[in-house]
């Protein structure tokens, strides 16, 4: 099947820092890309949407200026999270998908903010 | 709206034994369906998925899922369980048509076997 990268796998970052977490898609080209977040023991929730070319779509409740996202090309998605607060610790998972096929998901990345 | 229940929280069976996972739906037509499984700090993999076609759908390390569209059920099952198995999964829908549909996941089931 197709692969998605993540990275990183981890990171520790401090508070009020930025942090970028890449999703690429090695062996195809993924038009739409998927940003989650899964708390501890919960289930996966979307954050947002991204297009290649155009503006990420954000589920409600999402702040799009502290989460941004970038899908500049068909095989990167980026995600930062900007200005990072201990709140914002959490797994984040992200998953590309070619049209109407299955999203393939990335290993995630667990972000602790200190 | 789209939802997805999976009822069980929390399951343990034996090592040997036969396993159902419970997946409840709720969406206006037949959506796509998949069940994945996610080991401790790891992505997501797919077992399995349902587009069309017929209802019983099989996949990787032996699981099957059977589609009832009168029960909006999609329930995974697998004879007999070995400790690898041991992992939290996951039901997931997704709407028909369009480049762009979304997965909703479920709440996951943890599964643990004891041996």
């Amino acid at each position: 099947g197709a692969v998605v990268s993540q990275h990183p796998s981890r990171v520790i970052c401090k508070s009020g820092t930025s942090v970028k977490i890449e999703c690429r898609s090695l062996d195809f080209q993924a038009t739409t890309m998927f940003w989650y977040r899964q708390f501890p023991k919960q289930s996966l929730m979307l954050m947002a949407t991204s297009n290649e070319g155009s503006k990420a779509t954000y589920e409600q409740g999402v702040e799009k200026d502290k989460f941004l996202i970038n899908h500049a090309s068909l095989t990167l998605s980026t995600l930062t999270v900007t200005s990072a607060h201990p709140e914002d610790s959490s797994f984040y998972i992200c998953s590309a998908r070619v049209l109407r096929t299955e999203a393939f998901f990335g290993q995630g990345t667990r972000l602790t903010v200190v | 709206a789209q939802s997805v229940t999976q009822p069980d929280i929390h399951i343990t069976v034996s090592e040997g034994a036969s396993l159902e996972l419970r997946c409840n739906y709720s969406y206006g037509a037949t959506p796509y369906l998949f069940w994945y499984v996610q080991s401790p700090g790891q992505g997501l993999q797919l077992l399995l998925k349902y587009f069309s076609g017929d209802t019983l759908v099989q996949g990787i390390k032996g699981f099957e899922a059977e589609f009832k569209r009168s029960q909006s059920s999609f329930n995974l099952r697998k004879p007999s369980v070995h400790w690898s198995d041991a992992a939290e999964y996951f039901c997931a829908v997704g709407a028909r048509g369009g480049a762009t549909n979304k997965l909703i996941f479920g709440t996951g089931t943890l599964l643990a076997v004891q041996p």
